[in-house]
């Protein structure tokens, strides 16, 4: 079974730029979230999708990123226009809805961000 | 917002030595988890808690579930080169289909 992939592996832009984000979950798996996490500091939360609704964006930090997951497979993350403090590591994980209230979220490798 | 204080932020060890790292909280969480960041990779999950007291281990790593639900503290046993990387623990308030919350992480270091 293939793991969480996330496309592009590292990505360089300048202040004002847009960028797009990609990410495939473990096939079969409902949940996905987006994290982030800026140097130094924790990983955060930005946003939880069940199959294509948003659940949960609370940890979305402004209007300039849109995140979309159409027909409840992939998602994108789009940061536009992009600012120097959105660089970091953006992680994808992916996770079934289990009965029993147990949860294993599946990470993936990750999208390094610059913003110059 | 619901903060976890890791610590100790980093750690240099001698391969074979224990190492202790622990996670407390001012919020009650359900479940903790211990996850461990390889260079270029995704946090991978070692170790899930989700009953308050409970002591769980996998190999040579034990973890426990403060009986408060406000702490959790992850050991390694008889470290060795490959232990090198960052471990965070994180939690869910409620459990489940959830976000985690996570704290900044332990950076570890084993020279051989």
């Amino acid at each position: 079974e293939a793991g969480v992939t996330q496309f592009p592996s590292h990505s360089v832009i300048e202040k004002g730029q847009t960028v797009t984000l990609r990410c495939d979950p473990i096939s079969g798996h409902d949940n996905l979230y987006w994290y982030r996490r800026v140097m130094g500091k924790e990983i955060k939360f930005l946003l939880h999708f069940v199959k294509e609704s948003k659940q949960d964006e609370s940890g979305m930090p402004n209007n300039r990123f849109l995140a979309e997951r159409t027909g409840g497979t992939y998602s994108t993350l789009k940061v536009q226009p992009a600012e120097l403090e959105d660089s970091g590591v953006y992680f994808c994980a992916s996770s079934r809805i289990l009965a029993g209230g147990q949860e294993t979220q599946y990470f993936g490798p990750g999208t390094r961000l610059l913003v110059l | 917002g619901q903060q976890l204080n890791q610590s100790p932020q980093s750690m240099f060890i001698q391969e074979g030595e224990d190492v202790s790292m622990n996670c407390t909280s001012s919020s009650i969480f359900n479940t903790w988890l211990w996850y461990k960041q390889d260079p270029g990779e995704g946090p991978v999950l070692l170790i899930a808690l989700y009953k308050a007291g409970e002591l769980t281990s996998n190999g040579r790593l034990t973890a426990q579930f403060g009986i408060t639900r406000k702490d959790s503290f992850l050991n390694i046993s008889a470290s060795i080169p490959s232990d090198v990387g960052i471990y965070f623990c994180a939690g869910q308030t409620q459990g489940g289909s959830e976000k985690l919350v996570f704290g900044k992480g332990t950076k570890l270091t084993v020279n051989p």
